[in-house]
């Protein structure tokens, strides 16, 4: 079983539409989580980071925690077509200094 | 945040050669990763680059294949040694900046060996 699980996708919405991507994961030993925006040919940028479980919303993102279930998730409301892009969910055990693991990343394309 | 670049962008390079990558930051930062994305996979830590000292490697990668400078606190180099097609692969460095400790990535070098 892989650290970091996340469905390749591709997700196809319309504009306008809610967007939900997910993460799951093994070890219970991670803390941070983190989602990252990459546009096709760009390095990733980071979106949201939040520690341990909750939510934390930024504008029309939400990401969400829940360390019971080992599952995280990012939701985008109102979704554009500027939104199209891979997203990638990373987490680790430590604050700095180490490694993130990353997911594979869903790939989202949202249609005008 | 931090402004971060890499050189070059992208190459096409023949198996057996080596091909050098650099990334700048545009203030001093302590911690410096360099990552591997290879299509259909996940991001990889390939290693920490240490300033002042040897980079510290993950498992499965070697400093023979993958040497890494870091003469200062604002730039860092991997090469990519003896390349086989199996090194086709995009390479990002990341810093972590700020209390949080948020990793930030360059914009990566996209690698084709043929």
């Amino acid at each position: 079983q892989k650290e970091v699980e996340q469905d390749p996708g591709p997700l196809s919405v319309p504009e306008g539409a809610i967007v939900s991507l997910n993460c799951t994961y093994s070890n219970s030993a991670f803390q941070y989580f983190m989602w990252y925006r990459q546009y096709s040919r760009k390095g990733p940028e980071l979106l949201m980071y939040t520690y341990s479980s909750g939510n934390k919303e930024d504008g029309r993102f939400t990401a969400q925690v829940d360390k019971s279930s080992k599952y995280i998730s990012l939701f985008i409301r109102d979704s554009q077509p500027s939104d199209s892009a891979t997203y990638l969910c990373a987490m680790s055990a430590v604050q700095a200094g180490t490694a993130l693991i990353f997911g594979k990343g869903t790939t989202l394309s949202v249609s005008s | 945040s931090a402004v971060i670049s890499q050189k070059p962008s992208r190459d096409i390079c023949q198996r057996g050669t080596s091909l050098t990558i650099q990334c700048q930051v545009d203030s001093q930062v302590t911690m410096m990763f360099w990552y591997r994305q290879q299509p259909g996979q996940s991001l990889t830590l390939i290693a920490t680059a240490n300033q002042g000292s040897e980079a510290t490697y993950e498992s499965g990668f070697v400093i023979d294949k993958f040497p890494i400078s870091r003469p200062n606190l604002t730039f860092s180099t991997l090469t990519v040694s003896n390349m086989s097609p199996e090194d086709s692969s995009i390479y990002l460095c990341s810093v972590v900046v700020g209390t949080l400790g948020t990793q930030y990535f360059g914009p990566g070098t996209r690698l084709l060996v043929l």
